[in-house]
């Protein structure tokens, strides 16, 4: 079975740095595009960042881009955020999703993690 | 940026009823929309996937539809285990882009 843990939330100072992990079982992780989607409490989804199967392309929202940094390790089946200069706006339930069709530029999400909570506040 | 505009942004209808979501594509998406529902404190799932196919595991009364820019999604027969929010999401192109949301209530 598919799953996707996320790891790494919890409060933070603004203008600090957090990072979040999201780790995968039941797939082979290094086939599948990553994204990361946040929720601010009682709001809509945000796309965030998605980075490619082999790691070679990242994209960002651009209320993040020069902010978040996103990375994966594929012999350990994780993928990260790194989340620099953070802003009260940037407190949400961060949830990673994986791509449908494996090693394809096939943007649809089609399983999503539980999600890890980002408080920034000082 | 594509905007994906949803409408209505609530819902109350009876058990049994059939109820119906449109979202709009500021533009041509081809068919590359899902249908999410989400239930507090939880994850969103995937209900439909490329505008009109049935994720597995989902009840058939769950059905989507359109492509291009106009697009729907229907329960026919609610269910009181149906009740909370549902999205659509684009993914043609970056940035991935959500449509505000319809919070389905039971009357």
């Amino acid at each position: 079975q598919v799953r996707l843990v996320e790891s790494g939330g919890g409060v933070v100072q603004p203008g600090r740095s957090l990072r979040l992990s999201c780790a995968a079982s039941g797939i082979t992780f290094r086939s599948y595009i990553i994204h990361w989607v946040r929720q601010a409490a009682g709001k809509g989804l945000e796309w965030v960042a998605l980075i490619w199967y082999d790691g070679s392309i990242e994209y960002y929202a651009d209320s993040v881009k020069g902010r978040f940094t996103i990375s994966r390790d594929n012999s350990k089946d994780i993928v990260f955020l790194q989340m620099n200069s953070l802003r009260a706006e940037d407190t949400a339930v961060y949830y990673c999703a994986k791509s449908r069709i494996g090693e394809n530029a096939d943007y649809d999400m089609d399983v999503w993690g539980q999600g890890t909570t980002v408080t920034v506040s000082s | 940026d594509t905007q994906m505009t949803q409408s209505p942004s609530s819902l109350s209808a009876s058990v049994g009823d059939r109820v119906t979501i449109t979202c709009q594509a500021s533009r041509n998406i081809r068919n590359c929309l899902n249908w999410y529902q989400q239930k507090p404190g939880k994850a969103p799932e995937v209900l439909i996937y490329d505008a009109s196919n049935l994720e597995t595991g989902v009840p058939s009364r769950f059905s989507g539809g359109g492509s291009g820019t106009h697009f729907t999604f229907s329960i026919s027969g609610l269910q009181p285990e149906d009740v909370g929010t549902y999205y659509c999401q684009q993914y043609d192109n970056i940035p991935l882009t959500f449509g505000g949301g319809t919070q389905v209530e039971i009357k």
